[in-house]
């Protein structure tokens, strides 16, 4: 297996709601990651996970909330999103979080925040 | 610090011809280099990547890469366009020990019949 899933594909939720996106990988990679991408623009990089271990939040708010629950899933928990939150999220997965390692990407959670 | 530049916006091209995308880094250490390509409403897909050795890189899908040092520049290439290799194309860098990758704007690639 060499490809990340991501559910769901779509996700359309209020400011009030709480939703979760989801993430998976079989490649035995040990490093996952949380990208924000807007239309036509480069990923942005929200979270890293080396080992099931947080290595870097870039100062994300805490609307957002990631997990990792072991090797192989990687959860990103929304609550109160505001509208500028409304994105396409992508999950990646890595061997390790080395400098070398390519990263591979999931189709994306396509957010609508209204 | 690390960052990546792609000069063009857009590059057009006639199905058949040679493509040239562009891509210029800054680092201060030794570079890792990445190009990934992205189509639409899709994730980004990983073409190749420099680390170490020959200077001419190949990837999926016919691509390849030239790393030259001096000019720090590491272009992506393709001898004979076609009309679907019409996406986005993102540069990326990383610095050796650096945690994250940095993406350039990206160009989008279009290519006529």
């Amino acid at each position: 297996d060499t490809e990340v899933t991501q559910t769901p594909k779509h996700l359309v939720m209020g400011m009030t709601n709480k939703k979760s996106l989801k993430c998976e990988q079989h490649m035995g990679h040990r490093a996952m990651y949380w990208y924000k991408q807007k239309a036509k623009k480069p990923p942005e990089l929200m979270f890293v996970y080396s080992y099931e271990k947080l290595s870097i939040n870039e100062s994300v708010p805490s609307r957002f909330s990631p997990e990792c629950p072991n090797s192989s899933l990687l959860n990103l928990h929304l609550h109160a999103l505001q509208p500028e939150d409304s994105a396409l999220y992508l999950c990646a997965s890595s061997l390790t979080s080395g400098s070398y390692n390519e990263q591979f990407f999931g189709p994306g959670t396509r957010l609508t925040v209204l | 610090a690390q960052s990546v530049a792609q000069p063009e916006d857009q590059v057009n091209v006639a199905e058949g011809n040679p493509l040239t995308v562009k891509c210029t880094y800054s680092v201060s250490g030794n570079p890792y280099l990445f190009w990934y390509v992205q189509y639409p409403n899709r994730g980004l897909q990983f073409l190749l990547k420099y680390i170490t050795g020959d200077n001419l890189v190949k990837g999926s899908y016919g691509f390849e890469a030239e790393f030259n040092k001096s000019q720090t520049s590491f272009h992506l290439k393709k001898p004979s366009a076609l009309v679907s290799d019409s996406a986005l194309y993102f540069c990326a860098v990383r610095d050796y020990g650096y945690s994250t990758l940095t993406f350039g704007k990206g160009t989008m690639l279009l290519v006529s019949p």
